[in-house]
C-alpha cells in the first residue's frame, strides 16, 4: 500500500532535549511538508521541501530543523530552542499532475514536553 | 485579510439538515482550492477539490467565486458521520504549498 508513515505516534520528551520525528513516503512524490497543529487551531507550515537536498522555511520554522537526503524521507528535529513544542505534528507529501495538486497526510505524531 | 479565513463554528445541526460553510482567501492568484475533512485527533483527508464551474459529489457541493475570493461547501441531508472539522485549503502565492484555514466544526445530532 502506498502512503505516508510517521513515527512514533506519541512522543514524550523532557524540556531542553532535541527530538527527531520520522516521516517516510512511498508515493514517489517530490514535495514534502511539515505542519504543526495546536488545539483549536489550523495547520501551520514549519518547513517544506520541493526536491531532494533542498528545503525552505515555512511560517514557523524557528526552533525546528529538517533534512532531505532521500526522496522518501523528510525527518523533522524539534530543538530545545522551540519554546512551546507540545503539539500535533503532521507530515504531508504533494501529488502534482497537470496543474492538479493534492496533499496526502501521515497519521501524525503527538509530541508532549514534560 | 488573513490568507484563508473560515467561520470556526461550531455548527450544531440535526440529522437531515442542510448546512453551508464559507471561506474567503486573500491571494487573488490562487489556482488550487480544496475542502479537507479532519476527524478528532486524526490527520486531514481530502474531501473534494473545488473547481471554477462548481462540483458535486453525492451530498456535497463545492462552489468557487473568484471575483469575491470565496469558496463554499454545502452538505445536504446531514448524517451523524459528517461530524468533523472541515478545512478550507488554498495554494500559496508561489504555488509551492497549501494554506489551511483553521477549520469549521460541524456536529450532527440525532
Amino acid at each position: 500500500d502506498g502512503g505516508i508513515t510517521q513515527s512514533p505516534k506519541y512522543l514524550f520528551r523532557k524540556e531542553g532535549q532535541n527530538v527527531t520525528l520520522s516521516c517516510e513516503q512511498n508515493l514517489n512524490h517530490d514535495a514534502m511538508y511539515w505542519y504543526r497543529q495546536d488545539p483549536g487551531q489550523g495547520l501551520r507550515l514549519i518547513y517544506y521541501s520541493q526536491i531532494v537536498n533542498d528545503f525552505q522555511k515555512g511560517d514557523i520554522a524557528e526552533g525546528y530543523s529538517v533534512s532531505r537526503e532521500k526522496k522518501e524521507s523528510f525527518p523533522l528535529t524539534v530543538t530545545s530552542a522551540q519554546k512551546n513544542p507540545t503539539a500535533f505534528y503532521l507530515c504531508a507529501s504533494l501529488l502534482t499532475s497537470g496543474g492538479y495538486n493534492e496533499q496526502f497526510f501521515g497519521p501524525g505524531t503527538r509530541l508532549t514536553v514534560l | 485579510r488573513k490568507e484563508v479565513e473560515q467561520d470556526p463554528g461550531p455548527f450544531n445541526v440535526p440529522e437531515g439538515a442542510t448546512v453551508a460553510f464559507n471561506c474567503t482567501y486573500s491571494n487573488s492568484a490562487s489556482q488550487s482550492f480544496f475542502w479537507y475533512r479532519q476527524d478528532c485527533r486524526k490527520e486531514p483527508k481530502l474531501l473534494m477539490s473545488v473547481y471554477s464551474s462548481g462540483n458535486e459529489d453525492g451530498r456535497f457541493t463545492a462552489q468557487l467565486n473568484r471575483a469575491s475570493q470565496y469558496i463554499s461547501l454545502l452538505i445536504r441531508d446531514s448524517k451523524l458521520s459528517d461530524s468533523a472539522t472541515y478545512l478550507c485549503v488554498v495554494n500559496n502565492q508561489a504555488g509551492t504549498a497549501l494554506i489551511f484555514g483553521k477549520g469549521t466544526t460541524l456536529s450532527v445530532s440525532s
